[in-house]
């Protein structure tokens, strides 16, 4: 079945370490997302890719980091820049072309927690 | 910038019954599209209902349906014949339609749904 997979699912990290989310779709998708939640504040965008080789910081990029050298494919790494990275970090993807471009396939989340 | 509002954090509802959730935004463009989400305990988020701006019929599916009041910048959520399985968190989604705009939501603050047998 097509789908997105994000791991790990949990992931707990030390001060000053950096972290890799690992991003796979299957569903031949153009564009990459990653959002972050956080308790009451909804969803926010982190990176955002339309196309590969080429991404886009969000709304909060700051102390992360992405890279997009494969179609179905697009990792997030937490850098220890980032100052609160406790939090679920989910992972989407869309179509391209106005039509479905809006509707995104989210995977299932991976919860990060700093130690 | 745009904003979305979601009034109530938490709503509950007997089995079989009906519950309208609230969503408000603020947005100066006059296209775009407006989402429900659904995050159940499984934390997997699924799309619900989506209306386009520029279509007057509110959208439905199913149980679903939307009171979409352009003027007010309302988007209510209407859920009939309330399921056990609908007990999730639901999130209000809106994006501007523009070519290069897609996949960038704006998601409320999400309102937990409790469903009573």
């Amino acid at each position: 079945d097509g789908g997105i997979t994000q791991s790990p699912k949990y992931l707990f990290r030390k001060e000053g370490q950096n972290v890799t989310l690992s991003c796979e779709q299957n569903l031949n998708h153009d564009a990459m997302y990653w959002y972050r939640q956080d308790p009451g504040q909804g969803l926010r965008l982190i990176y955002y890719s339309q196309i590969v080789n080429d991404f886009q910081k969000g709304d909060i990029a700051e102390g992360y980091s992405v890279s997009r050298e494969k179609k179905e494919s697009f990792p997030l790494t937490v850098t220890s820049a980032q100052k609160n990275p406790t939090a679920f970090y989910l992972c989407a993807s869309s179509i391209r072309g106005l039509s479905g471009a809006n509707v995104l396939t989210f995977g299932a989340g991976s919860r990060l927690t700093v130690l | 910038a745009q904003t979305v509002t979601q009034s109530q954090p938490e709503m509950s509802v007997q089995e079989a019954e009906t519950v309208t959730l609230s969503c408000t935004y603020d947005t100066s463009e006059s296209d775009y599209y407006l989402f429900w989400y659904k995050q159940p305990p499984s934390r997997q988020m699924i799309l619900v209902i989506r209306q386009e701006a520029y279509k007057q019929q509110n959208a439905t599916e199913n149980r679903f349906s939307v009171n979409f009041q352009k003027a007010a910048k309302s988007f209510s959520l209407k859920i009939s014949d309330s399921q056990l399985g609908d007990a999730a968190m639901y999130f209000c989604a809106h994006v501007y339609a523009g070519g290069t705009s897609y996949g960038k939501l704006t998601f409320g603050q999400g309102t937990i749904l409790t469903v009573h047998p």
